[in-house]
């Protein structure tokens, strides 16, 4: 089956501690991003790629990175310098450059202790 | 950072009703508009996409409409079930924008 998956669903750190956040897709997608959502907030973008070895910071960019070596794989890094790192957090992919039609993977939960 | 509205925060209806949510965002440089529903549990699932002024998108019991003069679209379901019951988030793109502008969702919660 086609699609998209995040590991873990849950993950709990230490505070000051870097932690990476995978996401693969096997839909043969350019285009991969990167959402957090907080309560009461809409999903906002961290960082995009719309091809391999290029990415592009979002609206919230501060304290993550990202590396897209490989098209089915686009990890995200939250570091210690991420004031508020707990959040719940989506990946999505898209082929669709001109509507940008979007699908999901189901989440990782990132709390940070 | 665009600005993408959604209302009402929350519904609650009872199996049968017929309701209607709405999204507002920036009239100008309009690109495509999308709905996507999302479950607990789940991942959100693209509904519809709209990109011309007028446009009417249905699927089943669910339809949508698009005013991108006044900057609006509307999300109808008609006879709502339980199963409807989910976070129904639109997503603006503008012509000058190469991403998604997600609104804060609307969550519908349908009681038997």
């Amino acid at each position: 089956d086609g699609g998209i998956t995040q590991s873990p669903k849950y993950l709990f750190r230490k505070e000051g501690q870097n932690v990476t956040l995978s996401c693969e897709q096997n839909l043969n997608h350019d285009a991969m991003y990167w959402y957090r959502q907080d309560p009461g907030q809409g999903l906002r973008l961290i960082y995009y790629s719309q091809i391999v070895n290029d990415f592009q910071k979002g609206d919230i960019a501060e304290g993550y990175s990202v590396s897209r070596e490989k098209k089915e794989s686009f990890p995200l890094t939250v570091t210690s310098a991420q004031k508020n790192p707990t959040a719940f957090y989506l990946c999505a992919s898209s082929q669709d450059r001109d509507t940008d039609t979007q699908y999901f993977g189901p989440g990782t939960r990132l709390t940070v202790l | 950072i665009l600005n993408v509205e959604q209302s009402p925060q929350s519904l609650h209806v009872q199996e049968g009703d017929s309701t209607n949510f709405t999204c507002s965002f920036p009239s100008s440089n309009f690109y495509a508009l999308h709905w996507y529903r999302w479950e607990t549990a789940k991942s959100p699932e693209a509904l519809f996409v709209m990109t011309l002024n007028g446009d009417e998108k249905k699927k089943g019991r669910i339809s949508a409409t698009l005013n991108t003069k006044e900057g609006y679209s509307y999300l109808y379901i008609k006879g709502s079930q339980p199963e409807d019951s989910a976070t129904y988030l639109c997503a603006f793109k503008n012509s000058g924008y190469s991403t998604l502008t997600f609104g804060k969702g609307t969550m519908l919660l349908v009681s038997p």
